[in-house]
């Protein structure tokens, strides 16, 4: 079967450091994305990770390990804009990807 | 286009109608996805062409669920039938190809209600 944890929802302040964990079982693996999600919106990319490591992007950084299933992804100086879904999706091979619930990121002044 | 396109971006229909949604994915994307996000729920991948071509049509939920795709551009996702727990939001997106690292952009979406 295929499965992917995240946390529901986190809470963080503006300026803030934020860590959203997403753990995977999945049948194959072909890479890890993050897409965030503002309400009533498409998906848009953040990141992809098909090694282990640290990605990092401006002020978003993704990091994985496949030997623990594990990925995260990293916020840092947290903006109101900031405020969205957050869906970890794992590529089981051939583009097809599979998604988290996602996590409900509300950014606080 | 700019963007990956889809119409209607609402539909309300009874049970027991049929539908279909339009995505327009971009222009020189061979990949083409189709998935289905419905309340708290994560997106349910359905079906996705390479070209024309459906080589995993695993995710369709029935047999009441079908879709294509012509010229290698515009897909049609169809409902036959459709039934109250059909309703959800119906994500399109595309892709250069189907290689691992392509990222997928998202239209933004059908939101269906059957009543």
């Amino acid at each position: 079967g295929q499965n992917i944890d995240q946390p529901t929802e986190m809470t963080a302040t503006e300026g803030a450091i934020v860590q959203i964990n997403c753990t995977y079982q999945t049948s194959g693996f072909n890479g890890l994305f993050w897409y965030q999600q503002h309400a009533g919106e498409a998906p848009t990319f953040l990141s992809y990770n098909v090694l282990d490591g640290l990605e990092e992007k401006g002020r978003f950084s993704s990091f994985l390990s496949r030997s623990k299933g594990y990925s995260y992804l990293l916020l840092k100086e947290l903006q109101m804009k900031d405020s969205a879904s957050y869906l970890c999706a794992v590529n089981t091979g051939f583009q097809k990807l599979v998604f988290g619930t996602g996590t409900r990121l509300l950014v606080s002044p | 286009g700019a963007g990956v396109s889809q119409s209607p971006s609402n539909k309300v229909t009874e049970k027991g109608k049929d539908v279909e949604l339009r995505c327009d994915p971009i222009s020189g994307h061979t990949a083409l996805y189709w998935y289905r996000q419905s309340l708290g729920q994560g997106l349910e991948f359905l079906i996705y062409f390479q070209g024309n071509s459906a080589p995993d049509k695993s995710g369709l939920p029935s047999d009441r669920f079908s879709a294509e795709r012509t010229g290698g551009s515009v897909s049609t996702l169809t409902i036959q039938r459709t039934q109250q727990e059909d309703s959800a939001v119906y994500l399109c997106a595309s892709s250069l190809d189907i290689s691992s690292y392509n990222e997928q952009f998202f239209g933004p979406g059908t939101r269906l209600t059957v009543l």
